[in-house]
């Protein structure tokens, strides 16, 4: 139990277009998914928090209007990344708290995501 | 806040030799400790957890780590290190429902 996937695994799209990146828990309901963004040879930094049925919390630095996060439902949070240049290019990584376990995150394979 | 480091960033052990893989660890209260395994393009793996009770926890994969509160930290190790087991680890301390805050990795090298 306690799946999270990801979809698209990989995409790689042109400046200046916009990407939608989904995060699905498929097997629990959570009310609080995570936004995270990994350099290559780096760790993950959290970018924001979503959560369900109210506007995320972004982490400092992160730029709101840019990575748009929408959790419209409990299963499902999306990451849209608006106007994408090059330096967006990054590995992209969400993790779902189910209920009853808020000690402990699960984490989706991750996003590659490549802006030319 | 919290934080954690890992004070390597690079570990090349040879194969069948024993590891142990640093964390040290800066929260509150009492942590929620997490060691995570990555491969090159793969998602995170979750090796073992530390919430409390017994402080040496078993993970998968032969992984084991002891939390010490005293020196904060919550180091991984393994008796014998297969090639397989070549990665980029990662500790993380988090809080229940909330955030996790990840070391900046160490990268393992097995030599055959």
């Amino acid at each position: 139990g306690a799946v999270v996937s990801q979809h698209p695994s990989w995409v790689i799209c042109k400046s200046g277009t916009s990407v939608k990146i989904e995060c699905r828990s498929l097997d629990f309901q959570a009310t609080t998914m995570f936004w995270y963004r990994q350099f290559p040879k780096q760790s993950l930094m959290l970018m924001a928090t979503s959560n369900e049925g109210s506007k995320a919390t972004y982490e400092q630095g992160v730029e709101k209007d840019k990575f748009l996060i929408n959790h419209a439902s409990l299963t499902l949070s999306t990451l849209t990344v608006t106007s994408a240049h090059p330096e967006d290019s990054s590995f992209y990584i969400c993790s779902a708290i189910p209920p009853l376990a808020g000690y402990e995150q699960y984490f989706g394979p991750g996003t590659r995501l490549t802006v030319t | 806040a919290q934080s954690v480091t890992q004070p390597d960033i690079h570990i090349t052990v040879s194969e069948g030799a024993s590891l142990e893989l640093r964390c040290n660890y800066s929260y509150g209260a009492t942590p929620y400790l997490f060691w995570y395994v990555q491969s090159p393009g793969q998602g995170l793996q979750l090796l073992l957890k530390y919430f409390s009770g017994d402080t040496l926890v078993q993970g998968i994969k032969g992984f084991e780590a002891e939390f010490k509160r005293s020196q904060s930290s919550f180091n991984l190790r393994k008796p014998s290190v297969h090639w397989s087991d070549a990665a980029e680890y990662f500790c993380a301390v988090g809080a229940y429902a909330g955030k996790s805050t990840f070391g900046d990795g160490t990268t393992l090298t097995v030599k055959p």
